[in-house]
C-alpha cells in the first residue's frame, strides 16, 4: 500500500524567512504533484514534477523531485502572509498516470508577521 | 467553463436518512473521482471512474454508491447515513495528458450527519 507522509504537518513561521516541506512516498514513481488549499476553499494545482531532477518554480515556492530518494520538497523563499494555506503531495499509486492520486495529510502552513 | 461543479454545498442529515451527492463537469473529462476529507488526514478515495459505465471502489468505498451514466456526471450516494460519513466531499476530474493527470475539484459538499 503506497504511503505519502509530509512533514511538518503543522509549520508557523515568521515573514521573511525560508523553510521546506517534506513529501516523502513509498512507491516507485516518476510523477508528483503539490496542492494548496486555503481555509475552507477547494484544491487547486500547484506544480506537477513528472521526472527524477524536475524542479518548478513559481513566485516564492519552489518544488522539487528525487524520484530515487523518493522525495520531493516544496521550498518556500521569504515568505508571506498569502502563503498561508494548507499544501498537500499526491503520487500515482503505481507508475501511471491512470491510478487515482493518493494524497498525504497535508502541511498547514501559517505565516505570521 | 464551470469546471466541476458540486451540490449541496451544506447539509445535515439525520442518521439513516439518505442523500445524493451531485457532481458534474464540463470539460469533457474523462477520469472523475470522489475524494472525503476529514480534519488532519488529508483526502481518502471514495470511487472513482475512469469513464462512462465504469466505476471503481477506492480506499474507503464501504456506505457509498456511485454511478457514472454520461461523462459529464458523477453522483455519490449515501445510503443509510452515520456519523462517521460527516465530512467535507469533493468531486474532481481530469484528463491524462503528456504523462499530467492534474485534478480540478469542484468546491466541496459539507455533510454533517447527527
Amino acid at each position: 500500500e503506497l504511503k505519502v507522509e509530509q512533514n511538518p504537518l503543522f509549520l508557523s513561521m515568521q515573514e521573511g524567512k525560508n523553510y521546506t516541506i517534506y513529501c516523502n512516498y513509498s512507491t516507485t514513481s516518476d510523477r508528483l504533484y503539490w496542492y494548496r488549499q486555503d481555509p475552507g476553499k477547494s484544491l487547486e494545482s500547484l506544480f506537477v514534477l513528472l521526472s527524477n531532477g524536475a524542479v518548478k518554480q513559481e513566485g516564492r515556492l519552489m518544488a522539487s523531485l528525487d524520484t530515487k530518494a523518493r522525495l520531493s520538497t516544496l521550498h518556500i523563499t521569504a515568505a508571506v502572509h498569502d502563503l498561508s494555506a494548507t499544501y498537500f503531495c499526491a503520487v500515482h499509486p503505481r507508475n501511471s498516470g491512470n491510478t487515482p492520486l493518493v494524497f498525504g495529510k497535508g502541511t498547514r502552513l501559517s505565516v505570521i508577521a | 467553463n464551470a469546471g466541476v461543479t458540486q451540490t449541496p454545498k451544506f447539509r445535515i442529515l439525520k442518521i439513516g436518512q439518505s442523500m445524493t451527492l451531485q457532481c458534474t463537469q464540463d470539460m469533457n473529462h474523462n477520469y472523475m473521482y470522489w475524494y472525503r476529507q476529514d480534519p488532519g488526514m488529508g483526502l481518502k478515495l471514495i470511487y472513482y471512474s475512469v469513464g462512462a459505465g465504469i466505476t471503481d471502489k477506492g480506499e474507503v468505498p464501504n456506505g457509498y454508491n456511485v454511478s457514472r451514466s454520461t461523462t459529464e456526471d458523477f453522483p455519490l450516494r449515501l445510503e443509510l447515513a452515520a456519523p462517521s460519513q460527516t465530512s467535507v466531499y469533493f468531486c474532481a476530474s481530469s484528463i491524462v495528458n503528456s504523462g499530467a493527470n492534474v485534478l480540478t475539484f469542484g468546491a466541496g459538499s459539507r455533510l454533517t450527519v447527527l
